[in-house]
C-alpha cells in the first residue's frame, strides 16, 4: 500500500512554542519523494520542501526543520518559535516511483493553531 | 515569481450542469495535474497530463471528467453533468519535466471552489 498518515488532526500552541508535526508513510518503493505543503486559511497549497528517499540529511530553513528517518518511515516537520502566521493546515505527501510517477499521495493534514 | 493561476475562484452551479474549470500553468512546465479537496478532507489526485494526453488518472476521474489543453497556455477540467458530491476545492498544479520518471515538485494554484446546488 502507498499511504501517508498524519495522526495529529489538530494541534494548538501558544506563540513562541516549538511544535512538531508527525508524518509516517508507507511505500513498497525504494525510490520516492516526500513533500510538505502548507494550506493557510486562504486555501492555496504552498510548497515547503521536497526530499528524496536517498537523502536522509535533515534540513533546516529558518524556523522550519525536517527530520527524515527511513528506519521508521517518518518525515516529521518542526516549527521553532511558532508564530500566529504559522496557523494553517499542513499536509505531508508521498510521490512513489512505481505506478504513478507524478501522483502525490497526501496525508489527511494537521491543523495547527498558534495563539498569541 | 511565476505562479499557477486558476479561474474562477468560486463557481456555483446547478446539479446536472456542465462546468469548466480553467488553469494557466507555469509557462515552462510540461506536466499538469488536477487535484480536489472535499471540504475538511485530504487532497486527492484526479489526473496528470503530459504531451497532450492523460498520463495517469485516479478512480475518481470517471467519464464525467475530461481535461484539455486547448491552446498553449490553458489547461481545463470539465465536469459534464455535475453532482452534489462534486462540490469541492479543485486545485490545478504544474511541474517541470526532468525525465520520464521523476519530475520536480508540483506548484499549485489557489484553487477553484465548486459548489453544486
Amino acid at each position: 500500500a502507498q499511504k501517508v498518515t498524519q495522526a495529529q488532526t489538530e494541534i494548538s500552541v501558544v506563540e513562541k512554542e516549538d511544535v512538531t508535526l508527525d508524518c509516517v508513510y508507507e511505500t513498497r518503493d525504494t525510490t520516492y519523494y516526500l513533500f510538505w505543503y502548507k494550506q493557510p486559511p486562504s486555501g492555496e497549497l504552498v510548497f515547503l520542501i521536497r526530499r528524496n528517499s536517498f537523502d536522509e540529511q535533515n534540513e533546516i530553513s529558518g524556523r522550519y526543520s525536517w527530520n527524515f528517518q527511513k528506519s521508521t518511515s517518518s518525515f516529521n516537520f518542526t516549527i521553532t518559535a511558532s508564530q500566529v502566521v504559522d496557523s494553517a493546515v499542513y499536509f505531508c505527501a508521498l510521490r512513489p516511483f512505481s505506478g504513478g510517477y507524478n501522483k502525490l499521495i497526501f496525508g489527511a493534514g494537521t491543523r495547527l493553531a498558534v495563539h498569541p | 515569481e511565476p505562479e499557477v493561476t486558476q479561474t474562477p475562484s468560486h463557481q456555483v452551479t446547478q446539479m446536472g450542469q456542465e462546468v469548466i474549470l480553467r488553469c494557466v500553468p507555469i509557462s515552462n512546465h510540461l506536466y499538469f495535474y488536477w487535484y480536489r479537496q472535499i471540504l475538511g478532507q485530504k487532497v486527492e489526485f484526479l489526473v496528470s497530463f503530459y504531451n497532450n494526453e492523460i498520463s495517469e488518472k485516479s478512480e475518481i476521474f470517471d467519464d464525467q471528467f475530461s481535461v484539455e489543453r486547448p491552446d498553449g497556455s490553458n489547461f481545463t477540467l470539465k465536469i459534464r453533468s455535475t453532482k452534489l458530491e462534486d462540490s469541492a476545492m479543485y486545485f490545478c498544479a504544474s511541474s517541470e519535466y526532468r525525465d520520464r520518471y521523476m519530475n520536480t515538485e508540483a506548484f499549485f494554484g489557489q484553487g477553484t471552489r465548486l459548489t453544486v446546488v
